[in-house]
């Protein structure tokens, strides 16, 4: 049974591109969310989604940073006119049900780095 | 709002002792979930333990184990035996109703041969 699988591993933008970050949850996982880590910071909440929904979005810029997770297909997590600032780890993480009665199993984290 | 303080930025241990990582943590929940992640050079997110709040007894996982204090709201994590592979970073998390997931900031844990 494949973990929850994120790619790119590494990205490198430069100022005003796009980036685009998968999470394949793990099989049978319909809930995903999505956090950011800054260096020497723990992970803060960005989203979570289920299948073709938005639940919580509380912890997204307002601006540049949006989310799916479509019917098929894995969950996306698209920044555009990527800055300086964006530059951060993202993880993804996915469990069965709603996260207060199970676990979140993460995937090994995309590193993002803005020029 | 809920928030989790882990004020020891690291911590140094020689292998085969023993080591107590502190976290504290508030929320006004009454049923919530607390975690210890830990975070290999890897940087993968790989889950130590977990307490539920309603259940009095600490939760324990082989060499990992907590001392869950509800009444002061702590919740701390101690390693016996410590093992080079248990240098890391730890992750303090707590999660509500709400469910999103709370991290503290960390503590980076070294284990001296």
């Amino acid at each position: 049974n494949a973990g929850v699988m994120q790619n790119p591993r590494h990205l490198v933008r430069r100022r005003g591109q796009e980036a685009r970050l998968r999470c394949s949850p793990m099989k049978g996982h319909s809930h995903v969310y999505w956090y950011r880590q800054l260096p020497e910071e723990g992970l803060k909440f960005m989203v979570y989604l289920q299948k073709e929904n938005i639940i919580d979005e509380s912890g997204m810029p307002k601006e540049r940073f949006s989310a799916e997770f479509p019917k098929e297909g894995p969950s996306i997590l698209r920044i555009q006119q990527v800055v300086r600032g964006d530059s951060a780890a993202y993880f993804c993480a996915s469990s069965p049900r709603d996260q207060t009665i199970g676990e979140l199993f993460f995937g090994e984290g995309s590193r993002l780095t803005v020029l | 709002a809920q928030t989790v303080t882990q004020s020891q930025p690291e911590m140094s241990v020689q292998e085969a002792e023993t080591v107590t990582l502190s976290c504290t943590y508030d929320t006004s929940e009454n049923n919530y979930y607390l975690f210890w992640y830990k975070q290999p050079p890897s940087r993968q997110m790989i889950l130590v333990i977990r307490q539920e709040a309603y259940k009095q007894q600490n939760a324990t996982e082989n060499r990992f184990s907590v001392n869950f204090q509800k009444a002061a709201k702590s919740f701390s994590l101690k390693i016996s035996d410590s093992q080079l592979g248990d240098t890391a970073m730890y992750f303090c998390a707590l999660v509500g109703a709400n469910s999103k997931l709370t991290f503290g900031k960390g503590i980076t844990l070294s284990v001296r041969p």
